[in-house]
């Protein structure tokens, strides 16, 4: 029974580099979930896909953001020309549905220098 | 942006005490969510309560919800140095993200 993980966990950039941070959801989640959270702030929603299909880009923050869940399981974001605002942890969620709970992975840290 | 607001935003108790934490949030909803975040961890869902529930239990969690007032409480009793942790409150906004709170940081001591 293996939960939502996420790679790297710790992922240090130079500005301007791009990064590509993974999700494996727990099989059989037909929904996944981007949250960015800053230092001492709860999570912000960034994206949401239901199988393949990415029903919600509201919350990516510039076109410098990019998501993708090619064949409706793993998924990675994707950051280019990192700023030092993209500082902060960006947590993947997997759930069976909507209206449910979410199950989280443990998040990627990721520190621009 | 973000939807709920935690109050208090840091909460020390002795073990043993119960702990109890507010959350406000302003548009309806169908549902609200209590999550935990240990230190450098991921979020650990607790509970859920639908917006026609006004009180749920789980274990030592009691979490209540008024849809008049737009606010849920989230109650520890009991308390352990493992319930050390940031509490957060979800809304489903609309119906499938989930819009947080900054959080209330709770520390346990021994």
């Amino acid at each position: 029974g293996a939960g939502v993980s996420q790679s790297p966990r710790y992922k240090v950039a130079k500005r301007g580099q791009d990064v590509a941070l993974r999700c494996d959801p727990i099989s059989g989640h037909v929904s996944l979930f981007w949250y960015q959270q800053a230092l001492g702030q709860g999570p912000e929603f960034l994206t949401y896909f239901q199988n393949e299909a990415q029903l919600d880009k509201s919350g990516l923050p510039s076109d410098r953001f990019f998501a993708e869940r090619p064949e409706g399981s793993v998924s990675t974001l994707k950051i280019q020309r990192t700023q030092q605002e993209d500082s902060a942890v960006y947590l993947c969620a997997s759930s069976p549905g909507s209206r449910v709970e979410q199950y989280f992975g443990p998040g990627t840290r990721l520190t621009v220098t | 942006s973000q939807q709920g607001e935690e109050d208090p935003q840091a909460l020390s108790i002795q073990e043993g005490e119960n702990a109890t934490m507010n959350c406000s949030y302003k548009t309806s909803i169908n549902n609200l969510q209590w999550y935990r975040q240990n230190s450098g961890r991921g979020l650990v869902h607790l509970i859920l309560i639908r917006s026609n529930e006004r009180e749920k239990h789980s274990g030592r969690l009691r979490v209540t919800l008024d849809t008049s007032k737009k606010s849920s409480s989230l109650l520890i009793t009991a308390s352990r140095a493992a319930d050390t942790a940031s509490y957060f409150c979800a809304t489903d906004d609309p119906d499938y993200k989930l819009s947080f709170g900054a959080g209330t940081t709770v520390t346990v001591r021994a």
